[in-house]
């Protein structure tokens, strides 16, 4: 199984600034089969990001990825309120997939 | 619009049976997968395992083979979640999501069942 490891566990930013999370898989992740979530409290997670850099529908540009192999970032350019809330990684070239252990993006 | 509807909270006992429910609209529910994610408190999100409606070709996640069932009735274009036997560590929030295939994302969510089980 592959295991994704995210760092940090808590980002504590203000909105404006930018914002990078990583996350880093055990062994290589195929065709960069890696997906991006958002999820609020008391919410459903949101995809973000799939195939490692595409955004997908209605997400906004502010959100960028990139990564392959076994590295990987999500990058959210200038913090709007709304983009306070836990993010995860999902691999998903092996097996169902795995999650990562989310980093938690909070307001300083 | 493509949403994803689930039956709500469920309360039971340890042993007790209990199915939830995910009902798709808005697309061709036989052509996608639909998986099960299981959210404990305060923790992070695990896959259960998926289904193919249009075949009920289904796939578990070793974790999760032999505890849950999953199934589907394409006629009412709903996803089911079942467990014979509950525990109180099944005590969490379960997501029901689409997705485009095997190796794929999931693109849309349900709002997720919450069970709670204790005595």
């Amino acid at each position: 199984e592959i295991v994704l490891t995210q760092s940090p566990g808590t980002l504590s930013l203000s909105p404006g600034e930018r914002a990078t999370l990583s996350c880093r898989a055990s062994q290589s992740v195929s065709s960069s089969y890696l997906a991006w979530y958002q999820q609020k409290p008391g919410q459903a997670p949101r995809l973000l990001i799939y195939g490692a850099s595409s955004r997908a529908t209605g997400i906004p540009d502010r959100f960028s990825a990139s990564g392959s192999g076994t590295d990987f970032t999500l990058t959210i350019s200038r913090l709007e309120p709304e983009d306070f809330a836990v993010y995860y990684c999902q691999q998903y070239g092996s097996s169902l997939g795995t999650f990562g252990q989310g980093t938690k993006v909070e307001i300083k | 619009e493509v949403r994803l509807v689930q039956s709500g909270a469920e309360v039971r006992k340890p042993g007790e049976s209990l199915k939830i429910s995910c009902k798709g609209s808005g697309y061709s529910f036989t052509t996608y997968w639909i998986g099960w994610v299981r959210q404990m408190p305060g923790k992070g999100l695990e896959w259960m395992g998926i289904i193919y409606p249009g075949d009920s070709d289904t796939r578990y996640s070793p974790s999760f083979q032999g505890q849950v069932t999953i199934s589907a009735d394409k006629s009412i274009s709903t996803a089911y979640l079942q467990w014979s036997s509950l525990r109180a560590s099944d005590t969490a929030i379960y997501y029901c999501a689409r997705r485009d295939g095997v190796v794929s994302g999931a693109d849309y969510w349900g709002q997720g069942t919450l069970v709670t089980v204790y005595s």
